[in-house]
């Protein structure tokens, strides 16, 4: 079975400024799928970003970085030029290749961007 | 990106009776769909997983009399809360991997139910 942990309930950040949301996992499989998901007050899930394992290169989309640490089981994200339509509920979540594509969340880190 | 539809997006029933949420992917195939339910400022909790044609599998202490999942095509999946109790009250979100080897998910918007 897989775990994921986020150890930082909440986090806040000056608009402008950059973030990093920590999160880690324990598996015992070695191709797998990490995402980063928001959930805004609207409670809609949004994929960020997601990484691939295998791949060693670090996932980016625009704003948002991974800090991929595979032997560390560590699957950092970054938001930089932080915005105040980035508050919201993140998650980080595994999913193991193959699988029926079931996805473990983490606990979740409520991040809020002070104007 | 492809879309995923909840209805309904609220519902308010009362205790003892049934309410049935419905998921609808609505531009793509999917043999699978998940239901999740999650609690106020907690995580996404996986119930069950929905397969088209057989049984869904539920997960631990999750009661499959009570949370009825029925996939009765490659587009729609529901979930029928049975004898609901105030307890149940919870957002209940269901996601979707389209057929291939995308290993994208698609979450619909979710569904608050209240019971009373």
């Amino acid at each position: 079975a897989q775990t994921v942990t986020q150890s930082q309930p909440e986090m806040s950040v000056q608009e402008a400024e950059t973030v990093t949301l920590s999160c880690t996992y324990d598996t015992s499989e070695n191709n797998y799928y990490l995402f980063w998901y928001k959930q805004p007050p609207s409670r809609q899930m949004i994929l960020v970003i997601r990484q691939e394992a295998y791949k060693q290169q670090n996932a980016t989309e625009n704003r948002f970085s991974v800090n991929f640490q595979k032997a560390a089981k560590s699957f950092s994200l970054k938001i930089s030029d932080s915005q105040l339509g980035d508050t919201a509920m993140y998650f980080c979540a595994f999913m193991p290749l193959g699988s029926a594509r079931q996805l473990t969340f983490g606990s979740g880190t409520q991040l809020t961007v002070l104007p | 990106g492809a879309v995923v539809s909840q209805h309904p997006s609220r519902v308010i029933c009362k205790s003892g009776t049934s309410v049935k949420i419905e998921c609808r992917s609505l531009d793509f195939q999917a043999t699978t769909m998940f239901w999740y339910r999650q609690f106020p400022k907690q995580s996404l909790m996986l119930m069950a997983t929905s397969n088209e044609g057989s049984k869904a599998t539920y997960e631990q202490g999750v009661e499959k009399d009570k949370f009825l999942i029925n996939h009765a095509s490659l587009t729609l999946s529901t979930l029928t809360v049975t004898s609901a109790h105030p307890e149940d009250s919870s957002f209940y979100i269901c996601s979707a991997p389209p057929t291939g080897p995308d290993h994208e998910q698609y979450f619909g918007p979710g569904t608050r139910l209240t019971v009373t």
